[in-house]
């Protein structure tokens, strides 16, 4: 089945620092990338659609200068958390779409800790 | 707007009970609807789906019926196991691609 790595799988860091988040399809081409965050015990919230090539969508309520995402290949797509605060604090989740079926396939996810 | 209702969680069973999972939508059209699981400290997997209404989505012992004339996509499973820990959710996605809308995610934990 087609696979999906997210790198790092957990990092801490300070606050005031950005964090750069990977995502990748590792055996097949991914014409849009979605990007999830998940609070404990909550659902998936939507922060925002990527295709190769072109701007991200965000969905209404996200900062797209604070979470800065890069969809530089068809492979890869990256999320930048800028000037991090704790708030930011946790984990997200990546998916991508192949282009057949639509059917997305998701990350394993990273823990987002800022102190 | 689509939207996913999932009933609230945690569900605790013995080792070989009944399962089931509500899951109730609102949609316009005909949207494919799904149930994902997310063990601990992990990301989503696809469990089942089905597409179109009457269609019978199963996998590992776990099924969903798309029931258009209720709106509903209840997962059920006949014998659960101590694997089968985990958080389920139930997600649509509108008939014209794009985003999964999520329900709040139901926590199971089945003891031994």
């Amino acid at each position: 089945g087609a696979v999906v790595s997210q790198h790092p799988s957990r990092v801490i860091c300070k606050s005031g620092t950005s964090v750069k988040i990977e995502c990748r399809s590792l055996d097949f081409q991914a014409t849009t990338m979605f990007w999830y965050r998940q609070f404990p015990k909550k659902s998936l919230m939507l922060m925002a659609t990527s295709n190769e090539g072109s701007k991200a969508t965000y969905e209404q309520g996200v900062e797209k200068d604070k979470f800065l995402i890069n969809h530089a290949s068809l492979t890869l797509s990256t999320l930048t958390v800028t000037s991090a605060h704790p708030e930011d604090s946790s984990f997200y989740i990546c998916s991508a779409e192949t282009g057949t079926n639509n059917e997305q396939f998701f990350g394993p996810g990273t823990r987002l800790t800022v102190l | 707007g689509n939207s996913v209702t999932q009933m609230e969680g945690p569900v605790t069973l013995s080792e070989e009970a009944f399962l089931t999972i509500n899951c109730t939508y609102t949609a316009t059209g005909y949207p494919s609807l799904f149930w994902y699981v997310q063990y601990p400290g992990e990301g989503l997997q696809l469990l089942l789906k089905a597409t179109k209404a009457d269609d019978k989505g199963s996998n590992k012992g776990f099924e969903a019926t798309y029931r258009k004339e209720t709106t509903s996509f209840h997962l059920e499973k006949g014998s659960v196991q101590v694997s089968d820990s985990a958080v389920y959710f139930c997600a649509l996605r509108g008939n014209q691609g794009g985003k999964l809308i999520f329900g709040q995610g139901t926590e199971l934990s089945v003891k031994p």
